[in-house]
């Protein structure tokens, strides 16, 4: 069973740009969580996501990142007109369906680490 | 505002011996709480977690104590190997309205020498 997967490892933009982070969740969970990782610092919680839908994004800045997870394909995690402030590390998690007396455990992918020069 | 706190950023233990990382947390609406461990250019890795009806769970050579009149948990290895070493991340769960998210502190370096 592949674990979740995060591509690219690695993005380069110069400021202004766009970029699109990709995750695709472990087979079986259809929640998506994206979470960024600023240099010295603890994982924040951006989005939560499930099929199609958007949960939760109160961890999201609010002008220029967007996220989708659609019914077919991989979770997007979209920063428009970059900024040198955004190079961190995001990190994309997933889980099996929330039940109500379970609590079911996140497990990450490898994260992409995006550079804005 | 700092939700959960590792005050140690870092820690040295001798191989064998015990590791011991604490963690703060100050919202009483947690509910589930979880230790990963991540190595340099890698995801956080699950490790081990504990309802907040329990006061321990173990697993092999890792154990996990919460204190919920304290709000304090903390994560023993015992015992401690190389392969220890590691960034350990101590992470609340908030579940309201069908939504999950994970608060995280910002991670105890953990060096276990040989």
């Amino acid at each position: 069973n592949a674990g979740v997967m995060q591509n690219p490892r690695h993005l380069v933009r110069r400021r202004g740009q766009e970029a699109r982070l990709r995750c695709s969740p472990m087979k079986g969970h259809s929640h998506v969580y994206w979470y960024r990782q600023l240099p010295e610092e603890g994982l924040k919680f951006m989005v939560y996501l499930q099929k199609e839908n958007i949960i939760d994004e109160s961890g999201m800045p609010k002008e220029r990142f967007s996220a989708e997870f659609p019914k077919e394909g991989p979770s997007i995690l979209r920063i428009q007109q970059v900024v040198r402030g955004d190079s961190a590390a995001y990190f994309c998690a997933s889980s099996p369906l929330l039940g109500r007396t379970t609590q079911e455990t996140q497990y990450f992918g490898p994260g992409t680490r995006l550079l804005v020069l | 505002d700092q939700q959960v706190k590792q005050n140690s950023p870092s820690l040295s233990v001798q191989e064998g011996r015990i590791s011991i990382l604490n963690c703060d947390y100050t919202n009483s609406m947690f509910d589930y709480f979880l230790w990963y461990k991540k190595y340099p250019a890698e995801g956080p890795t699950f490790l081990i977690s504990i309802s907040s009806i329990k006061d321990k769970n173990e697993d092999g050579r890792f154990t996990v104590f919460l204190n919920k009149s304290a709000k304090h948990l903390s994560l023993h290895i015992v015992p401690s190997q190389p392969g220890d070493s590691a960034v350990y991340f101590c992470a609340a769960s908030l579940t309201q309205g069908g939504s999950e998210k994970l608060v995280f502190g910002k991670g105890t370096k953990l060096t276990v020498n040989p």
